[in-house]
């Protein structure tokens, strides 16, 4: 099993629309937790962090469960340019090491 | 506020051959982490560098080894390449023992073995 899975997609979704991802991890000692993003043939970019209480960055709402060792990410209003891989990463118990999820591909339509 | 750097951008190579990869970190961070991306996966933890020593190492076979000068800047090497090391090789840099604060990715070396 994956330390971190994802559902790879792709999501075909039209402009406008909401969409969400989900990731669940296998490390309950985990510490950290977040998305990046991640354009066709670029390094990953930071998204947001994701805390247990729940965090918002606009259009982006993320949510961690502990409990559950499961991780969402939701967008609303899609945009064109939101297509791109979204990549779910937890840290381990130090924090100084990142597990990525293999990705989840978002294609968003005119 | 130059961000991390990597060299070459592409490379290819021939099965057996020895590779260097090299990478400077952001202005202001001491810790460097290298990650193997192979093509439709997430990028895979190799090792990470700190005051020029090994910290921490991934599931990564000794061929792959290491380097961090007093610059902070590093080195990847990959001994007798395999079909398989063909990947995108990422750098990432950060201030150790406050990685929470951020890691910021180099543009990656794309490396084909043939």
């Amino acid at each position: 099993r994956k330390e971190v899975e994802q559902d790879p997609g792709p999501f075909n979704v039209p402009e406008g629309a909401t969409v969400a991802f989900n990731c669940t991890y296998s490390n309950s000692a985990s510490q950290s937790f977040f998305w990046y993003r991640q354009d066709c043939r670029k390094e990953p970019k930071l998204l947001m962090s994701v805390y247990s209480s729940g965090n918002e960055d606009g259009r982006f709402t993320a949510q961690l469960n502990r409990a559950s060792q499961y991780i969402s990410l939701l967008i609303r209003d899609s945009k064109l340019s939101d297509s791109a891989t979204y990549l779910c990463v937890v840290t381990n118990n130090a924090g100084n090491m990142l597990t990525f999820g293999g990705g989840t591909r978002l294609m968003v339509k005119p | 506020d130059a961000g991390v750097t990597q060299s070459p951008t592409h490379l290819i190579k021939t099965r057996g051959q020895q590779v260097t990869l090299r990478c400077s970190p952001k202005s202001g961070h001491d810790t460097v982490s290298w990650y193997q991306q192979a093509l439709g996966q997430g990028p895979q933890f190799i090792f990470q560098y700190y005051e020029e020593e090994e910290r921490q190492r991934g599931n990564f076979p000794d061929r792959f080894s290491g380097h961090q000068f007093p610059n902070y800047s590093s080195e990847l090497n990959v001994n007798a390449l395999l079909l398989g090391d063909s990947a995108l090789y990422l750098c990432a840099s950060s201030l150790y023992r406050r990685e929470l604060y951020g890691y910021t990715f180099g543009s990656g070396t794309r490396l084909t073995v043939v």
